[in-house]
């Protein structure tokens, strides 16, 4: 079955460092998403992608952050300047269309010290 | 913002029905009803989603009410891998299908 993939499964930055998660979306999916989930609250939506723009952000998704699709196949999301309440599991989703359903990875565990 | 209320908790004998109820009173007639699942600290699974008939498919089974106000996932044999928070969404599919997720139902499967 086709998933969604997240590299690294973990990683751990200094405070201030820039740091950049990377996703492989499902390879026939035109949506892109990026999610987050500091530990013990809810799933939060950060951005979603289409067309190489962005959709929609949230406002947690400020300067910041910022997503790309640099190639066919990858889909990253990076912070520029990491600070600690940045810390937290990240995920990256893609869906063919508006109206199917959205394939999550398994995250990335970013702990900002 | 999450638009639905679900129980924090229910518990759920390995082989029976788990029956998740999902209240979402301020439905628009164009909303579906999305099901989520997150096991552990994984990312979370797609379960099934309705507009106002009752769906089913290999996971399991989605009851929207008449007045579609609330609807119930049914998981028909739980089992221990079924352990997990349980989010009920409903979001209209346009737009960029963004999905916001509430603090769902923490569904525990005991042996």
């Amino acid at each position: 079955e086709p998933e969604v993939t997240q590299t690294p499964s973990h990683q751990v930055t200094q405070m201030g460092q820039e740091v950049i998660l990377r996703c492989v979306p499902i390879s026939n999916h035109l949506y892109f998403y990026w999610y987050r989930q500091i530990l013990g609250q809810k799933v939060e939506f950060l951005v979603s992608f289409y067309n190489n723009e962005i959709s929609e952000k949230s406002e947690i998704f400020d300067d910041q952050f910022s997503v790309e699709r640099p190639d066919g196949s990858n889909f990253t999301l990076k912070i520029r300047s990491t600070k600690l309440e940045d810390s937290a599991m990240y995920f990256c989703a893609s869906s063919d269309s508006l109206f199917t359903e959205a394939f999550f990875g398994q995250g990335t565990r970013l702990t900002v010290v | 913002d999450a638009k639905t209320t679900q129980p924090p908790s229910m518990d759920c004998a390995e082989g029976r029905a788990a029956n998740l109820p999902c209240n979402h009173s301020t439905i628009s007639g164009n909303e579906y009803v999305y099901w989520y699942r997150q096991i552990h600290s994984q990312g979370p699974q797609y379960i099934i989603h309705g507009l106002k008939n009752n769906e089913t498919n290999e996971m399991a089974s989605l009851i929207i009410t008449e007045d579609r106000k609330s609807s119930t996932l049914i998981l028909p044999h739980a089992t221990l891998r079924d352990t997990a928070v349980y989010y009920c969404i409903v979001r209209v599919p346009t737009g960029a299908n963004n999905l916001f997720f509430g603090t769902g139902t923490r569904l525990t499967v005991i042996p």
